[in-house]
């Protein structure tokens, strides 16, 4: 069974600049899940999909990130403008409803 | 929100050792799971335990879920086993909240 797939693995911008990560949850798996993770810290959620629908993205910084799930399948988050503290680990995890969550292998994000 | 607090923060190990993590958490919950973050970022799933014990070769884990806490086990640690622990624990929503983990080094 594959994984969760996302890309790119590693980026690196200029603050102010604009960037997009992908991911691609296990096959069948109705939940997915955005979180950062700041170097020395553990993962922290951004946001939740259920099927299409949003769930919680109560610790979207919403007015620089978002993210949309289309067809319930692939997921898109994108950050515009980047700050310097956006530097971090982007790590997606998708499941079945409420049950074991997988991670990707993330990407790590460079702000200069 | 629920808290999740790891112990200790930092472990050294001599090859062969063995080791105990402890996560204390705060409120019931629904899911609790451990992982192991290799030196490149993954995060590599251990046990899917909101309750009750498991086992998988070297490594075992138990959750007693009315006294809010769950242990990690490593018996006969390899130098493999370096890199940093995470319990995270999630409610309702399905959320997972993360404590701040567990840095594992091994010596051969």
């Amino acid at each position: 069974e594959a994984g969760v797939a996302q890309s790119p693995r590693y980026k690196i911008i200029e603050k102010r600049q604009s960037v997009a990560f992908w991911c691609n949850p296990i096959s069948g798996h109705a939940t997915l899940y955005w979180y950062q993770q700041i170097l020395g810290q553990g993962p922290k959620l951004l946001i939740q999909f259920q099927n299409n629908g949003v769930v919680d993205d109560s610790q979207l910084p919403k007015d620089r990130f978002s993210a949309e799930r289309l067809k319930g399948v692939d997921s898109t988050l994108k950050i515009q403008p980047a700050k310097l503290e956006d530097s971090a680990v982007y790590l997606c995890a998708s499941s079945s409803v409420r049950d074991t969550q997988y991670f990707g292998p993330g990407t790590r994000l460079t702000v200069l | 929100g629920i808290q999740v607090e790891q112990s200790p923060p930092d472990l050294i190990l001599q090859e062969g050792a063995n080791s105990t993590l402890r996560c204390n958490f705060s409120d019931s919950v629904n899911n609790l799971q451990w992982f192991h973050q290799n030196p490149w970022g993954q995060l590599i799933n251990l046990f899917y335990i909101p309750s009750g014990t498991k086992q998988n070769g070297r490594l075992s884990a138990t959750t007693v879920a009315t006294e809010r806490y769950s242990l990690l086990y490593i018996s006969s640690s390899q130098t493999t086993d370096s890199g940093v622990y995470f319990c995270a624990v999630a409610g309702n929503t399905g959320k997972l909240i993360f404590g701040q983990g567990t840095t594992l080094q091994v010596k051969p």
